[in-house]
């Protein structure tokens, strides 16, 4: 069975540039999760899907930053424009359904942002 | 929110010998994972753990949720155990989201 897909692993941009990431989960996942990991830190939440619907999206960015999981399957995240402060690692993830029972949750590979 | 507190942060092993981490968290969980992040920046998942004690191979955790934390035991180490320990909680009233530990910084020289 296929893990969490993410692309593209590395991504260099000149800030106030866009950029883009998309996901693809573990198939079978309705919950889809973003975090942002930096240097020396553990990941930390950004967005959360059930199917089509962000239902947590209290710690993204909403002035720079947008996602959209069309489809209720495969996702993107936007920053527009990028800023010297968003290189860090995105990270996808994905879980069965975001209830208590089926919470367990599994990581793509991550794409490294650097903003120059 | 939720606390989480690692330790020890950083830890450095001769191969061959075993390890104890810890994870303390400050409130009721419904969901504790244990992920070990390699080199290359991959979560790898170690063991999902709410309660109880589980054991694969040369690993294992133990939770015990009254007291409110979690140990990861790694016996006879290896090189490829290198890498950072993650802890992560889930403290559910809806959240579902993992609060993550610090982590502990493994190495394992040979």
């Amino acid at each position: 069975e296929a893990g969490v897909v993410q692309s593209p692993r590395y991504k260099i941009i000149e800030k106030k540039q866009p950029v883009a990431f998309w996901c693809n989960p573990i198939s079978g996942h309705n919950t889809l999760y973003w975090y942002l990991q930096n240097l020396g830190q553990g990941p930390e939440l950004l967005i959360r899907y059930e199917n089509e619907e962000a239902v947590d999206d209290s710690q993204l960015p909403k002035d720079r930053f947008s996602a959209e999981r069309l489809k209720g399957v495969d996702s993107t995240l936007k920053i527009q424009p990028a800023e010297l402060g968003d290189s860090a690692v995105y990270l996808c993830a994905s879980s069965l359904a975001g209830t208590t029972l089926d919470n367990e949750q599994f990581f793509g590979p991550g794409t490294r942002l650097t903003v120059l | 929110g939720i606390q989480v507190e690692q330790s020890p942060p950083d830890l450095i092993l001769q191969e061959g010998a075993n390890s104890t981490l810890r994870c303390n968290f400050s409130d009721s969980v419904n969901n504790l994972q244990w992920f070990h992040q390699n080199p290359w920046g991959q979560l790898i998942n170690l063991f999902y753990i709410p309660s109880g004690t589980k054991q694969n191979g040369r690993l294992s955790a133990t939770t015990v949720a009254t007291e409110r934390y979690s140990l990861l035991y790694i016996s006879s180490s290896q090189t490829t155990d290198s890498g950072v320990y993650f802890c992560a909680v889930d403290s559910g009233a809806g959240s579902y989201q993992l609060t993550f530990g610090k982590g502990t910084k493994l190495s394992v020289i040979p």
